[in-house]
């Protein structure tokens, strides 16, 4: 059975630095993976998706990367801003219908 | 484009009660799913359809009941309303339903649900 983790459970920065979350899953048979931010009491936003295929994939200020031989993905954020406060979830979808999700980063970026 | 529409975003219920949670898209996508999520839980799947007429169980089945009569519309039901279901349900839909896609998967905003 597929299980994702993700490395920090939270985390608070001040505004302007690079940061990195983390995705782990235990199964690397996987057929692709997707970053989503949620804010509090809204529905997940989707913010990038990786075939297995690819490496890595890039958004603006975003670019997540995939590693499935080590069962890993980092969602990389440059030059953090207020608004980028939210929380972070990564889900990773096998050969099959459903994606599996982690439990989320509760991201804090201070002024 | 509304995307994919929860109705109701707020409801109370008492333990034993029924009640339907709505969801409805408009991007004439194949594959409709229900989430829960619990705090320090993530995400689980609930049930999910791959088309009209077509339904089948996730992780968390027990409890709940869906049909799909309509590309449009995946309601789910829950027939006997007990407290371990007070969660946030999320409806989620994306375009094809194979086993071989890449599209992104579409939320609502979510139903806040609590069984007292």
């Amino acid at each position: 059975k597929q299980e994702v983790t993700q490395i920090p459970a939270a985390l608070s920065v001040p505004e302007g630095e690079n940061l990195v979350l983390n995705c782990s899953f235990t199964d690397s048979a996987i057929y692709n993976l997707q970053w989503f931010r949620q804010d509090p009491g809204k529905g997940l936003t989707s913010l990038l998706l990786i075939q297995s295929s690819q490496r890595e994939q890039t958004s603006g200020r975003l670019n997540a990367s995939l590693d499935k031989s080590s069962g890993r993905s980092t969602l990389y954020i440059a030059a953090s801003q207020p608004g980028d406060s939210a929380t972070y979830l990564c889900a990773v979808r096998s050969y099959g219908q459903n994606f599996v999700f982690g439990p989320g980063t509760r991201l804090s970026v201070l002024p | 484009n509304a995307g994919v529409t929860q109705t109701p975003k707020f409801q109370v219920l008492k333990t034993g009660q029924s009640m339907t949670l709505q969801c409805a898209q408009d991007m004439n996508h194949e594959y409709m799913s229900w989430y829960r999520q619990d705090p320090g839980m993530g995400l689980r799947l609930i049930h999910y359809s791959v088309g009209a007429g077509i339904t089948d169980q996730g992780e968390v089945p027990n409890g709940y009941n869906v049909s799909r009569s309509t590309t449009e519309d995946f309601p789910l039901r829950l027939l006997s309303a007990a407290p371990s279901q007070t969660s946030v349900y999320f409806c989620a839909s994306r375009l094809g339903s194979g086993f071989a896609t890449n599209e992104k998967l579409f939320f609502g905003s979510g139903t806040q649900l609590s069984v007292l």
